[in-house]
């Protein structure tokens, strides 16, 4: 079966420093998600991505973050300046835009810990 | 006003048993609903959507009503590899391309 695969699985930076995370969408899917899950917190959504351009971006997704798909196959996030609160799971997803009720599809995770 | 609400956890039953999972959502504009699971410290995996006539995936049961803004899961002969946190989720419109909204989930554990 397809699926998203990320890397690092765990990333560990100081704070201040950039990072990028990077996924691998599963390879016929249009449409491209990244999301974060805070320990013991709900899994909350960042930004999505089609057509190579940002569709829609939540508030926690400021100037700090961007997003790029440098090639046919990896999406990437990369965080600026990172904060001691940006540690969390970063979770890529994506999803095929046909059909109803279509679900995202996860990969299993970056672990960053900011020190 | 949290957008999707689920019941409290942990449930924690027997092997065998049968177990329901209740979660309201807040935005009457929804149109998409599922059910995800996540194990410790993994990434979430669809278990099922939820359709309005209500669908069933072997020994799971999944129940929507938009009325209420009520969606359930139903888990019959709950087996240890059950064992997960529950995660009820929403999104605006179909097919389901927009961002998902997750409630906090429900952990469940069962017991041998």
């Amino acid at each position: 079966e397809p699926e998203v695969t990320q890397t690092p699985s765990h990333q560990v930076t100081q704070m201040g420093q950039e990072v990028i995370l990077r996924c691998v969408p599963i390879s016929n899917h249009l449409y491209f998600y990244w999301y974060r899950q805070i320990l013991g917190q709900k899994v909350e959504f960042l930004v999505s991505f089609y057509n190579n351009e940002i569709s829609e971006k939540s508030e926690i997704f400021d100037d700090q973050f961007s997003v790029e798909r440098p090639d046919g196959s990896n999406f990437t996030l990369k965080i600026r300046s990172t904060k001691l609160e940006d540690s969390a799971m970063y979770f890529c997803a994506s999803s095929d835009n046909q059909g109803y009720n279509q679900p995202q599809h996860f990969g299993d995770g970056t672990r960053l810990s900011i020190l | 006003r949290k957008e999707v609400e689920q019941d409290p956890g942990p449930f924690n039953v027997p092997e065998g048993a049968t177990v329901a999972f209740n979660c309201t959502y807040s935005n009457s504009a929804s149109q998409s609903f599922f059910w995800y699971r996540q194990d410790c410290r993994k990434e979430p995996k669809l278990l099922m959507s939820v359709y309005s006539s209500g669908n069933e995936d072997g020994r799971f049961t999944a129940q929507l009503n938009r009325a209420s803004q009520y969606i359930s899961l139903l888990i019959r002969d709950s087996k240890l590899s059950d064992s997960a946190t529950y995660l009820c989720v929403v999104s605006l419109s179909h097919p389901g391309n927009t961002p998902l909204v997750f409630g906090k989930g429900t952990r469940l554990s069962v017991i041998a």
